[in-house]
């Protein structure tokens, strides 16, 4: 069974600093990783999909990493503002099935 | 339509009430996700659809939940005798054909809160 753990939970920075936020996994045979973004109480937003081939993607300020190997992957979030305070969710899907982790909250302060 | 529509947006039902939650997914998409999201946890996945059949339906908690699609598009998760640990959001998404591939789409969700 695919386990998928996210660290930190929490975050908080002032805002301009980089954010690093950390998803790791334990079985590496997987189709692609997608992060996502969760606003309070609304649904989510796809960020970023890495295929399983890929090292990296990059959208905007956005960008993530993949050591399928490893089982890692990491979003960076470059000069953060306070419109990016959200809880941030890493899913691996094997086959057709999306494995969540439990996500790290991010506060951006002004 | 544009995006994963989902209704109601928000259900208060008394406990051993039966409640049905709809997903309309985006058009075009084949296949169909229902996952849940208590409170405190993680994503759940429930139930997975390429266009009307389940060929994943590991994830129903029990006997009590059931999911069909008709016509390869809309979907309704029912949920019998309610019970309080069944208190959730409930998220459909879509994607076309299977999601190794293509990203995955979610809908704003449905609050269910069970008295």
């Amino acid at each position: 069974k695919q386990e998928v753990t996210q660290i930190p939970a929490a975050l908080s920075v002032p805002e301009g600093e980089n954010l690093v936020l950390n998803c790791s996994f334990t079985d590496s045979a997987i189709y692609n990783l997608q992060w996502f973004r969760q606003d309070p109480g609304k649904g989510l937003t796809s960020l970023l999909l890495i295929q399983s081939s890929q090292r990296e993607q990059t959208s905007g300020r956005l960008n993530a990493s993949l050591d399928k190997s490893s089982g890692r992957s990491t979003l960076y979030i470059a000069a953060s503002q306070p419109g990016d305070s959200a809880t941030y969710l890493c899913a691996v899907i094997n086959d057709y099935k999306l494995s969540f982790g439990a996500g790290t909250t991010v506060t951006v302060r002004a | 339509g544009a995006g994963v529509s989902q209704s109601p947006s928000n259900k208060v039902t008394e406990k051993g009430k039966d409640v049905e939650l709809r997903c309309d997914p985006i058009s075009g998409h084949t296949a169909l996700y229902w996952y849940r999201q208590s409170l405190g946890q993680g994503l759940e996945f429930l139930i997975y659809f390429q266009g009307n059949s389940a060929p994943d339906k590991s994830g129903l908690p029990s006997d009590r939940f059931s999911a069909e699609r008709t016509g390869g598009s809309v979907s309704t998760l029912t949920i019998q005798r309610t019970q309080q640990e069944d208190s959730a959001v409930y998220l459909c998404a879509s994607s076309q054909q299977g999601a190794g591939a293509n990203v995955l789409t979610f809908g704003a969700g449905s609050r269910l809160t069970v008295l």
